[in-house]
């Protein structure tokens, strides 16, 4: 059974920092990676999509690693500003499902102080 | 393109009834998938939808089901409500459900059911 796990629960930072999200799963057996950012109340908001074969994808001030092999992904935010204040959720599409099923980590709940 | 959309966005129920959410996918899109999400459990996978055929479900009583429609719309139902089932059920749509293609989940913003 994949499990994801993201480290850490919770992070403070000060606005302009750079920061790492980490995000770890059990089964490399993966077909793809996906990050998300949810507001407090509301839906997900797809950031970056890294096919399994990728080993990172680029938007703006983000940046996601792949690495299958280790079973982890990392979400780089360069810059941060108050507006990136949300919690960061790392999810990994299981290619033997079978169907096309996501896995969710429990979530980065990231605050930025201005 | 309009995004995914979902009815209603906010629902109160009392135990033992019965409750049907509604999913719009993104105008192309042919498969729906269902997820819900609670403080204590985190995200966890209802099913998933393809071409008006359920083709995988997660660990979920039967209590909870859903349908596909032949415009791609779904509909989940959950009957003799728990006071356990208030949760942000939401549903996410991908371009193609094959695998082997680009599959990027695009969400909803959810319906948030309460169960008194």
């Amino acid at each position: 059974k994949q499990e994801v796990t993201q480290i850490p629960a919770a992070l403070s930072v000060p606005e302009g920092e750079n920061l790492v999200l980490n995000c770890s799963f059990t089964d490399s057996a993966i077909y793809n990676l996906q990050w998300f950012r949810q507001d407090p109340g509301k839906g997900l908001t797809s950031l970056l999509l890294i096919q399994s074969s990728q080993r990172e994808q680029t938007s703006g001030r983000l940046n996601a690693s792949l690495d299958k092999s280790s079973g982890r992904s990392t979400l780089y935010i360069a810059a941060s500003q108050p507006g990136d204040s949300a919690t960061y959720l790392c999810a990994v599409a299981y290619s033997g499902a079978g169907s096309y099923q996501l896995t969710f980590g429990k979530g980065t709940k990231l605050s930025v102080i201005p | 393109k309009a995004g995914v959309t979902q009815t209603p966005r906010y629902l109160i129920k009392t135990r033992g009834q019965q409750v049907t959410l509604s999913c719009s996918p993104i105008s192309g899109h042919r498969s729906v998938s269902w997820y819900q999400q609670t403080p204590g459990q985190g995200l966890q996978f209802l099913f998933e939808y393809f071409s008006e055929t359920q083709r995988n479900k997660g660990n979920f009583p039967g209590r909870f089901s859903g349908r596909q429609f032949s415009n791609s719309r779904s509909e989940m139902n959950v009957s003799t409500l728990e006071l356990g089932d208030s949760a942000l059920y939401l549903c996410a749509s991908h371009p193609d459900g094959r695998q082997g293609s680009y599959n990027e989940q695009f969400f909803g913003p959810g319906t948030r059911l309460t169960v008194l």
